[in-house]
């Protein structure tokens, strides 16, 4: 039971660079969700889906982009990365949207 | 207490003690609310969840209590283990978002 995975685990970019990081859950779940944590901060939403091709803004979603073409991918692209987006990023995934989350291990991204 | 917004950071309690861990929450519109705990340098992970038309549920060794006249959520841990040292965060539920406070960093000293 793989659950929720995400990769890379650790990645260092330079600003200005595009990023993507991967999501993944083998759960089928609808809902998915990406989230940074920043001391400080704890973690706040930047964008979630409800299912395959719908997508929404969370708290801070600027800078960022995502898509969901299939159900058990959610991908998170920086277009072009800047050093405020150095950070741990966490995907999770639920049944629901008002429903307990999965979270992944997360990725370390630094923007050098 | 934590809230989404301000936080305590630390809480330090003897192994065997109870121990007690509040949260401010913001929203009078919030009708769901979870506690998740984190370890080093892992993913939250779900503890215990309450809706709002509760004010009390009761898990395994944890109790989350929720008082929404103050807006006033607690995670209750009796008889605290080594294993339960991480940081716990409340988060509370508007619409299909989840909010999350800061977290509040418990160290259970043997």
């Amino acid at each position: 039971d793989a659950g929720i995975t995400q990769s890379p685990r650790y990645k260092i970019t330079e600003t200005g660079r595009q990023v993507t990081l991967m999501c993944h859950q083998t759960w089928s779940h609808s809902y998915m969700f990406w989230y940074r944590q920043d001391l400080g901060h704890g973690l706040r939403l930047i964008y979630y889906s409800a299912a395959a091709d719908i997508t929404d803004k969370g708290e801070v979603p600027d800078g960022y982009v995502v898509s969901r073409s299939k159900t058990e991918n959610f991908p998170l692209t920086l277009e072009s990365a800047t050093r405020s987006q150095t950070s741990v990023y966490f995907c999770a995934s639920s049944v629901a949207g008002p429903d307990e989350q999965f979270f992944g291990p997360g990725t370390r991204l630094t923007v050098l | 207490g934590e809230s989404v917004g301000l936080h305590l950071p630390t809480l330090s309690v003897q192994e065997g003690d109870n121990s007690i861990i509040n949260c401010a929450y913001s929203n009078s519109a919030s009708d769901y609310f979870i506690w998740y705990k984190q370890e080093s340098g892992k993913g939250p992970q779900f503890i215990i969840d309450i809706r709002s038309n509760m004010d009390k549920r009761q898990g395994q060794r944890v109790t989350v209590l929720l008082n929404k006249t103050v807006k006033h959520l607690s995670l209750q841990i009796a008889a605290t283990q080594p294993g339960d040292s991480a940081v716990y965060f409340c988060a509370e539920n508007t619409g299909n978002q989840f909010y999350f406070g800061t977290g509040t960093s418990l160290t259970v000293i043997p």
